[in-house]
């Protein structure tokens, strides 16, 4: 059974600073990874989509990496703002579709 | 397309009463998921329809629940007779191929008191 781990849990940070949310998977026979955003009492927004041949992602001030054999992935926020703050979820998809981790709380303080 | 519609978005009931959740996926999608959210489980893949039939629904806890896809534009969670550890966001998505981006409804927060 697939398991998605989050680390860390929680992170705070002063902004304009760059960070790294980290994402971890223990079977590596998968279809692709996203990453998502929620926000409180809001449902999740896609932030990017790595296909299981690619090794990476970018959309503006944010680059996901995969590396499948390893079962990782990292989410790169650079130059984070307050507008930054949520929950990052990472989700894998497999044979059962998406196993979601239980997310990195981020807050960002001006 | 407004996305992915779910309502209620709030509902608090009573123990032992029936529950529906209502979700219309986006227009084209071809699959459409039901999720729970939990602070202790996170969120779980309950079931999962293909072109309105019903593929896995490995997920759904127990008997008490069911869901139905009665055409593309439509679907129910039911819950009956509910009860306080059913509390949670129910989230609804649906993408256009299985392994395709996933867009995820607004939830619904459900209250079991």
């Amino acid at each position: 059974k697939q398991e998605v781990t989050q680390i860390p849990a929680a992170l705070s940070v002063p902004e304009g600073e760059n960070l790294v949310l980290n994402c971890s998977f223990t079977d590596s026979a998968i279809y692709n990874l996203q990453w998502f955003r929620q926000d409180p009492g809001k449902g999740l927004t896609s932030l990017l989509l790595i296909q299981s041949s690619q090794r990476e992602q970018t959309s503006g001030r944010l680059n996901a990496s995969l590396d499948k054999s390893s079962g990782r992935s990292t989410l790169y926020i650079a130059a984070s703002q307050p507008g930054d703050s949520a929950t990052y979820l990472c989700a894998v998809e497999g044979y059962s579709t998406l196993t979601f981790g239980k997310g990195t709380m981020l807050l960002v303080s001006p | 397309d407004a996305g992915v519609i779910q309502s209620p978005r709030h509902e608090v009931t009573e123990m032992g009463q029936e529950v529906t959740l209502r979700c219309k996926p986006i227009s084209g999608h071809d699959y459409l998921f039901w999720y729970r959210q939990t602070m202790m489980r996170g969120l779980e893949l309950l079931i999962y329809f293909n072109n309105n039939v019903p593929i896995d629904d490995s997920g759904m806890p127990e008997d008490r629940f069911s869901a139905k896809m009665p055409n593309a534009s439509f679907s129910t969670l039911k819950i009956q007779p509910s009860e306080p550890r059913d509390s949670a966001v129910y989230f609804c998505a649906s993408s256009l191929e299985l392994w395709a981006e996933a867009f995820f409804g607004q939830g619904t927060r459900l209250t079991v008191v």
